[in-house]
């Protein structure tokens, strides 16, 4: 069966500081991978998706990158933290095809930046 | 470009009631897909239903019903007999089908339902 690990699941950055999360995916291959950030109070924002190995796509201008490095792993990263990043993150994953699924999500990560 | 409206912040009803949780959605594609998610207080979301755009058939699940209306671009979610556990924040989600391999989800902005023992 798939599975999604994304860790960590709380983090507290101070400001300015670099940002490393990470996101695997078991028991599928060639994923859509996504990244979302909701912000409290405020819905799913899509931040960055990628079709393969490579290949990222940016939703919304801001400081945060995202890489692909391999089929199954997705990383979302920062150089310089802002106030403004604190939120939930969750990356999911989905299948293109003729059956085509939902989204599955991670369990997130909960960043805090001080 | 797509565009999917959850009009209603917060709803708090009391157990046992009935409540509609309301979604629109705006896309230019013939082919698409709607989702409901439920994101329970330990955030993580929770798939509940997916509809295609050429799917109008209303669907019931057990408490859980939905009624996809495509002329007013429309698919609510009512749930029947509210009890506590279904206290969350649910999302409407809209994803089109994209050349390449690339499906993009766009979702709304989340209900907060509160069900009052």
């Amino acid at each position: 069966s798939q599975t999604i690990h994304q860790w960590p699941a709380t983090l507290v950055q101070p400001v300015g500081s670099p940002l490393s999360l990470e996101c695997t995916v078991e028991g599928t291959s060639n994923p859509n991978l996504y990244w979302y950030r909701q912000a409290a109070g405020r819905g799913l924002q899509l931040l960055f998706y990628s079709v393969g190995i490579g290949q990222i796509s940016s939703e919304v201008p801001q400081n945060l990158s995202a890489s692909r490095p391999q089929d199954r792993q997705f990383i979302l990263s920062s150089k310089k933290l802002l106030l403004s990043d604190s939120g939930f993150y969750l990356c999911a994953w989905s299948v293109w095809g003729p059956r085509l699924t939902e989204a599955f999500f991670g369990q997130g990560t909960r960043l805090t930046v001080v | 470009a797509q565009k999917v409206t959850q009009a209603q912040t917060e709803i708090s009803v009391v157990e046992k009631e009935d409540v509609t949780l309301d979604c629109v959605y705006e896309t230019r594609d013939t082919t698409y897909y709607l989702f409901w998610y439920k994101q329970p207080p330990s955030g993580e979301l929770v798939f509940l239903i997916r509809r295609n755009s050429f799917d109008e058939q209303n669907e019931i699940s057990g408490r859980y019903s939905w009624n996809f209306q495509k002329s007013t671009s429309s698919f609510n979610f009512t749930i029947t007999a509210s009890q506590v556990v279904d206290s969350a924040v649910y999302f409407c989600a809209l994803s089109e089908d994209y050349s390449g391999g690339y499906q993009k989800v766009t979702f709304g902005t989340g209900t907060k339902l509160q069900v009052i023992p």
